[in-house]
């Protein structure tokens, strides 16, 4: 099992709809972070937030970190197709034997012209 | 500046082989992770370098392996190939160990037949 559950799994939309992506865990997270992952290339860091009750806005994306520090939310707003790709949420768990991300499942996104 | 390089982008493995893959990171970043993903899993973290030492190690075979030498470069070794380790490897560097802003290589599409 995944330490963190991303949903949905795939979404298929049309240009201009908004659209929300949700990760989520039972376990407490030092800092989480968002990414985009396009076709034969790495991820990239999208943002980081580290407060719980964070939010995070850029241009017409909106990052929310739970209370708690153990959920997340991604909001788009009135998406393109410049948008399309999989979405990655990591969190970052600190322990004494070491500092790890945890990656979501996934959300892979299509935004249809 | 030049991102993170990794070499070869695209390998061809039979069962029973040995491979390494490299990984430049981004100069002046000094921390190297390596991670695994596949379809069915995701990302998962394989291992993290820092200074030349494994600092940090998922939850992966002892046939999956690692070095990083004093330029940061880092390597990543498995021996006696299995098909489940049919993946996109990706390395990601950043400036210090589990730093909030780690940056992704294009990766490695490693197949086993």
């Amino acid at each position: 099992t995944q330490l963190l559950e991303q949903s949905p799994q795939f979404l298929s939309i049309q240009e201009g709809e908004n659209l929300t992506v949700y990760c989520n865990s039972s376990s407490v997270f030092s800092s989480l972070q968002w990414y985009r992952q396009e076709p034969g290339e790495g991820p990239v860091l999208l943002v980081t937030v580290v407060t719980g009750g964070e939010v995070k806005k850029l241009k017409r994306l909106t990052f929310q970190f739970g209370d708690a520090r153990k959920d997340s939310s991604l909001h788009i707003t009135a998406a393109q197709p410049g948008d399309t790709g999989l979405y990655l949420c990591a969190g970052l768990i600190t322990s004494n034997t070491g500092n790890q991300f945890y990656f979501g499942t996934g959300t892979s996104l299509t935004v249809i012209p | 500046k030049a991102g993170v390089t990794q070499t070869p982008r695209y390998l061809i493995k039979t069962r029973g082989q040995q491979v390494t893959l490299s990984c430049s990171p981004i100069s002046g970043h000094r921390s190297v992770s390596w991670y695994q993903q596949t379809p069915g899993q995701g990302l998962q973290f394989l291992f993290e370098y820092f200074s030349e030492t494994q600092r940090n190690k998922g939850n992966f075979p002892g046939r999956f392996s690692g070095r990083q030498f004093s330029n940061s470069r880092s390597e990543m070794n498995v021996s006696t190939l299995e098909l489940g380790d049919s993946a996109l490897y990706l390395c990601a560097s950043s400036l210090a160990p589990s730093s909030y802003e780690q940056y992704f290589g294009p990766g490695t599409r490693l197949t086993v037949t």
